[in-house]
Parts: C-alpha cells; structure tokens; sequence
C-alpha cells in the first residue's frame, strides 16, 4: 500500500512569510508524528496525535508553530511568521497506533528554507 | 529528560566487509525501547532494527545484529558483509515505554557511513 507522503518536497520561503507543510498518514493509522531535522539540532521531535486524543505538543519550539490533524488523517504543520532558523527538513511519520510496538512510518520529508 | 549519543560522525567500511556503529543513552526508565534508523539520500528514514529493553538476547534482522548493554546503557549495530546500498546516515533512537515520554522518538546525532566497493 501506500506510504506517508509529504508536501511540498521543497518549499523556498522569505523570512516573516507563513508555510504549510502537508502530511498524509498510511490509511488506517491512528498515530501522526511530526519531527524536524535541522544542521545545528539533529532530529527533533514537535509533535504527535493519537486518535481523538489531545496532542502532545511539548517539542514546539515557539508559538509560531502549529499542527492540526482534520478527520484523524491528514495533518498540517503551520509555521507563521518564519525566520530564517526554522530552515530544515521537516519529516512526518506515522504509526497503526502509539504503542511501542508500532513501527513509525516515515515521509520523505519536506525541506524548508526561510531566506 | 533522556539523551541518545553517537560519538561516530562518519565511519567507512569495505564491500563485504564488517563495521559497527556505537550508541549510548541515559535514562532514568525501566522500560524503554531503541531503534536503529537508516536514512538514505531520499531522506526517508527506514527502521532497521529495534530492541525491547526487557529482553536480554540481541536482536538480530539478516546481516544487522545489535549488541545490547543494558547496564553500560550501550546499544550498538553491527552491519555485517556490508553492501553498497548501506551507504546511509544511521540514526539511533530511544523510545519510553509509558509516561509523558510515550509516543515520541528521541534520536542521536547520526552517524554517515560510507561503504567502499
């Protein structure tokens, strides 16, 4: 089937604009997760759903970063106001649910760069 | 908070020959779980192997084994008869088994390894 997918694949940005980077799940999975990876942080965690669950959000670095999950499948990752070190690779995952057990699933990812 | 350390930035290995990558971690927690990813250039990260904490025998998938040291907190991959197509960054990743912790990755810092035919 098919996997996690990601858009935009690159998304090129002037700093104080906002962007949306999309996620679509693997069908059937009840776990989102949202990572970044970044040159000077490695990779991050920022957040993830389960199911109806409120979201952990304790990765989000600033209040300019934002995700909702619509219908418990696509999700959405909102930056607003975007400087210039939010520059990175942002990476969704997903997983049949958030047991330990699950496997992440990975998306390919979507590289921002704020100019 | 739990940390997750690689202190191997790159390493390179010989077509078919063996190489191992280190991890060490710190947590507090009884019951975790770690993983090693490979991160291709296509930036899709794929799960290599994982280890259940609770469990003493090393886990092994075809020619990738860990070694497991749960005492020395260490969690290494050994890659054996290695192939062109692993030439890949390597990650490390913890994962609690309950808590406020549950649900989300903690990964390493990466490790790059080059394979020479």
């Amino acid at each position: 089937g098919a996997g996690v997918s990601q858009s935009p694949s690159n998304k090129v940005t002037e700093k104080g604009k906002d962007v949306e980077l999309r996620c679509d799940p693997i069908s059937g999975h009840t776990a989102l997760y949202w990572y970044r990876q970044s040159l000077g942080q490695g990779l991050e965690f920022l957040i993830y759903f389960q199911g109806n669950s409120a979201p952990d959000k304790s990765g989000l670095p600033s209040d300019r970063f934002s995700a909702e999950r619509t219908g418990g499948s696509v999700s959405t990752l909102t930056i607003q106001r975007t400087q210039q070190e939010d520059s990175a690779v942002y990476l969704c995952a997903s997983s049949l649910t958030s047991g330990t057990y699950n496997e992440q699933f990975f998306g390919p990812g979507t590289r921002l760069t704020v100019l | 908070a739990q940390t997750v350390t690689q202190s191997q930035p790159e390493m390179s290995v010989q077509e078919a020959e063996t190489v191992t990558l280190s991890c060490t971690y710190d947590t507090s927690e009884s019951d975790y779980y770690l993983f090693w990813y490979k991160q291709p250039p296509s930036r899709q990260m794929i799960l290599v192997i994982r280890q259940e904490a609770y469990k003493q025998q090393n886990a092994t998938e075809n020619r990738f084994s860990v070694n497991f040291q749960k005492a020395a907190k260490s969690f290494s991959l050994k890659i054996s008869d290695s192939q062109l197509g692993d030439a890949a960054m390597y990650f490390c990743a913890y994962r609690s088994g309950g808590g406020t912790s549950y649900g989300k990755l903690t990964f390493g810092q990466g490790t790059i390894l080059t394979v020479h035919p």
